[in-house]
């Protein structure tokens, strides 16, 4: 059974910070792995899709990369902003489809 | 751009009650989805649709759940007899296929609270 996990739990940096979120999960069979941001009480917003097959997948600030044998992924977020502050799930995909979250990174960008 | 909604934004309800939770997916995307988020908590899958019939479900999708098509646009995710346990927040996601290029995208979520 995919178990992921995700440190830190919390994150408080000053803004123009780069920074790193870690993900890990317990089975490397996976198709992909997506990034979402969840705001309090709000949906989720995917923010990358990185391939099973892919290292690196990047979108704007946002840079995330994937190990899969050893079971990993990071978020690199450049230059951060307080508009980043959110809380970031990381997400692997198996076989049958579905997702298995993390608890997420609760991050907080002070201004 | 192409987003995926859902009605009710809320819905209260008392225990032993049935409730249906509305999501219209993204118009081209072949694959539905079910999970929810009790608070504090993970967010959990539930189910997931395609083609009209259930692809897999979770051990949480028991008896009391069922999800339905009712017509091309709208697809439903109905409680038959609410717990108290089923209060949480259900997202509807969709994706144009199951493979690896295929991302799935969320909707905004029904907030259900069981009295």
């Amino acid at each position: 059974k995919q178990e992921v996990t995700q440190i830190p739990a919390a994150l408080s940096v000053p803004e123009g910070e780069n920074l790193v979120l870690n993900c890990s999960f317990t089975d490397s069979a996976i198709y992909n792995l997506q990034w979402f941001r969840q705001d309090p009480g709000k949906g989720l917003t995917s923010l990358l899709l990185i391939q099973s097959s892919q290292r690196e997948q990047t979108s704007g600030r946002l840079n995330a990369s994937l190990d899969k044998s050893s079971g990993r992924s990071t978020l690199y977020i450049a230059a951060s902003q307080p508009g980043d502050s959110a809380t970031y799930l990381c997400a692997p995909r198996g076989s049958q489809g579905n997702l298995i979250f993390g608890k997420g990174t609760k991050l907080s960008v002070k201004p | 751009e192409p987003e995926v909604t859902q009605t009710p934004s809320h819905q209260v309800t008392q225990m032993g009650q049935e409730v249906i939770l509305r999501c219209v997916p993204i118009s081209n995307h072949l694959y539905f989805y079910w999970y929810r988020q009790i608070l504090g908590q993970k967010v959990e899958f539930l189910v997931s649709f395609y083609n009209n019939e259930i692809s897999e479900k979770s051990e949480i999708f028991d008896d009391q759940f069922s999800v339905e098509r009712p017509d091309g646009s709208n697809f439903t995710l109905k409680i038959r007899s609410t717990k108290l346990e089923d209060s949480a927040m259900y997202f509807c996601a969709s994706s144009e296929a199951a493979g690896t290029y295929n991302e799935q995208f969320f909707g905004p979520g029904t907030r259900l609270t069981v009295l």
